[in-house]
């Protein structure tokens, strides 16, 4: 247990829906990171957050938003779905942001979309 | 732009027997990290190894070992005495600034 967690595990949801996916940081972590992993992707970076401030910005949608609030849980809202929106969405956490720090991973979400 | 390149989709080992997964990546930079990751069936993601670019001498994790050859940009990774609990996805990564550029992984299976 990396002490990440992410809610829901699982989500099935229609083309044009609205979904958010939540990640808790470790207890500690100022910093997350969000990913996607779709089918034999390797893992996607989309959008990090160091303590409620983007901190930097990767392949992420404009469908896509993100935010940390100042509990420093964070949230991932997908909006306007598509069907190859469908894959594991991973949230990671750090102490800080710079490079030496290790990023510890949640459990994911799956997201089906239909 | 840095890439990191798995050129083995699929691995399968014997229980016991050692194995080595590839991994090349692309970069300019000369100070950088390196990472293994682990996702098992369970799908979390599971740190194995870090090597710091500049440091010579490969790194080691128990029965996990990378072979790092900075000038080839080489960085494969040595499980030795396979276990059946090994059998998962591995990814190799590369960070030098944010975001962390992961390879597509590579899938081990670890036959009884």
């Amino acid at each position: 247990d990396s002490g990440v967690t992410q809610t829901p595990k699982h989500l099935i949801t229609a083309t044009g829906q609205r979904v958010t996916l939540r990640c808790s940081p470790r207890s500690g972590d100022l910093s997350v990171y969000w990913y996607q992993q779709s089918l034999d992707q390797g893992l996607q970076f989309l959008i990090q957050y160091y303590n409620g401030e983007e901190r930097a910005k990767g392949n992420i949608l404009e469908r896509f938003s993100a935010q940390q609030f100042p509990d420093l849980h964070s949230e991932l809202n997908l909006s306007s779905l598509e069907l190859g929106d469908s894959a594991l969405y991973f949230c990671a956490s750090s102490v800080q942001s710079t490079t030496p720090y290790e990023q510890y991973f949640g459990p994911g979400t799956r997201l089906t979309v239909t | 732009a840095q890439t990191v390149t798995q050129s083995q989709p699929e691995m399968s080992v014997q229980e016991a027997e050692t194995v080595t997964l590839s991994c090349t990546y692309d970069t300019s930079e000369s100070n950088y990290y390196l990472f293994w990751y682990k996702q098992p069936p369970s799908r979390q993601m599971i740190l194995v190894i870090r090597q710091e670019a500049y440091k010579q001498q490969n790194a080691t994790e128990n029965r996990f070992s990378v072979n790092f050859q900075k000038a080839a940009k080489s960085f494969s990774l040595k499980i030795s005495d396979s276990q059946l609990g090994d059998t998962a996805m591995y990814f190799c990564a590369f960070m030098k600034h944010l975001p962390r550029v992961f390879g597509k992984g590579t899938k081990l299976t670890v036959n009884p």
